[in-house]
């Protein structure tokens, strides 16, 4: 079955980088894009980017000078960078797949941005 | 950027009653439109998307409408399980964009 979770350090210091990996099975990374969304604690939700199934990617344009998308199809993971970390990046991070909506979601990983 | 308001932020109703949220686009999206059902400590589930299918496994007392820039999702006959967030989102364009959230609790 379709599943995807990520993985990740739960604590990151104040201006570092943050390093995510969704991890997916049941589908390929070659046919469907994989998105990154995130929510700050008791707050909405923030789409951040997408991998494409053709490895284009895609970014939120106020986080585009901060964020970089990748994957490695052959161990079906998408990796998720983030740098210049601020305690406003504090949330939790999910990734999801693309059906043009996003029809499966991971568990998530709480990111905490504290020194 | 399409932005995505949606209304109540919070609403407080009895187990049986008929709920309507509000979703409401700054420009057409053309029916690509998601709701998504977020509860306590989980990640979102998708609950219906074209504006007005139903995702697998949810069940008919949630229903979806809408065109254009307008769009609702209504709940008849809350249930306990009910409780939640519920999101809208557009993927007409990117970025995709969110509404902001209703917090449906039991009254």
């Amino acid at each position: 079955q379709v599943q995807l979770k990520e993985s990740g350090p739960g604590l990151v210091q104040p201006s570092q980088t943050l390093s995510l990996t969704c991890t997916v099975s049941g589908f390929s990374l070659t046919s469907y894009n994989v998105h990154w969304v995130r929510q700050p604690p008791g707050k909405g939700l923030e789409w951040m980017g997408r991998m494409r199934f053709n490895g284009d990617t895609s970014y939120n344009s106020a986080l585009k000078s901060r964020l970089s998308i990748s994957r490695d199809t052959s161990k079906n993971q998408v990796f998720l960078k983030m740098n210049s970390l601020q305690t406003d990046d504090t949330g939790t991070y999910y990734c999801a797949r693309d059906q043009l909506n996003f029809d499966y979601w991971g568990q998530g990983v709480m990111v905490t941005v504290s020194s | 950027d399409i932005q995505m308001t949606q209304s109540p932020a919070s609403l407080s109703a009895s187990l049986g009653e008929t709920v309507t949220i509000e979703c409401r686009a700054s420009e057409d999206i053309y029916s690509n439109l998601a709701w998504y059902q977020q509860k306590p400590g989980n990640s979102p589930q998708l609950l219906i998307f074209d504006a007005n299918t139903l995702a697998d496994g949810v069940p008919s007392r949630f229903s979806g409408s809408g065109s254009g820039t307008q769009y609702s999702l209504k709940i008849n006959s809350l249930q306990s399980e009910d409780v939640a967030s519920y999101f809208c989102q557009q993927y007409n364009n990117y970025p995709r964009t969110f509404g902001g959230g209703t917090k449906l609790e039991l009254k």
